[in-house]
């Protein structure tokens, strides 16, 4: 079983809707978790990240996590053709380092 | 402006060769990580650095090595590059800041091993 899975997409939404994107967690001792994007051919920029239960939010992104069901999640809300890019959920397990999950590719149609 | 920056950009070598690829940070973070990137794997960690001499193995570390003799540059080795390394590496960079740690990417190297 992989530490951090995410389904790979795509996940195809029209424009102005709601894009939901879900990640889960193997590891119970995960402290925190970070949403990364990353357009094609290029390297993953951060956009969020939560640390405790409940819903964080930033314009139109709110991150969701649930540290009981091992869950986190990823709103775009009013998607915009420009956030159609591959979402990284990655999970820091306090080595200091990230485990990432493959990500899932987001197409919003215009 | 402080930023990540990693050289060659693009590189292609042939099997059993050593193979340097550069990165350097200006952000003077003390934790540098090397990362590669293949379609259906995300993002796995080969090394990482806490700080100056200081390097551990990732989850996929054969075949790699790392030394770290200053805060600004991280390089990694492929001792003797496999066809199996063709990949897209990146190097990332942070201030460790407990949990809330954020990591910044630099562009990446796509290598290619014939």
């Amino acid at each position: 079983q992989k530490e951090v899975e995410q389904n790979s997409g795509p996940l195809s939404v029209p424009e102005g809707a709601i894009a939901s994107l879900n990640c889960t967690y193997s590891d119970r001792g995960s402290q925190s978790f970070f949403w990364y994007r990353q357009y094609s051919g290029k390297s993953p920029e951060l956009i969020m990240s939560i640390y405790s239960n409940g819903d964080k939010e930033d314009g139109r992104f709110t991150a969701q996590l649930n540290k009981a069901s091992q869950y986190v999640s990823l709103l775009i809300r009013d998607s915009q053709p420009s956030d159609s890019a591959t979402y990284l959920c990655a999970a820091y397990t306090g080595r200091r380092a990230l485990t990432f999950g493959s990500g899932t590719r987001l197409q919003v149609q215009p | 402006d402080a930023e990540i920056t990693q050289s060659p950009r693009h590189k292609i070598t042939e099997t059993g060769r050593q193979v340097t690829l550069a990165c350097h940070q200006t952000w003077n973070h003390n934790n540098m990580f090397w990362y590669r990137q293949d379609l259906g794997h995300g993002l796995r960690l080969i090394h990482y650095s806490y700080g100056v001499h200081d390097t551990n193995k990732g989850e996929v570390s054969d075949g790699y090595s790392v030394s770290r003799s200053n805060t600004e540059d991280l390089p990694l080795t492929l001792e003797s590059a496999a066809s199996s390394q063709t990949s897209v590496y990146f190097c990332a960079s942070s201030d460790y800041q407990g949990s809330t740690d954020t990591q910044y990417f630099g562009p990446g190297t796509r290598l290619t091993v014939l």
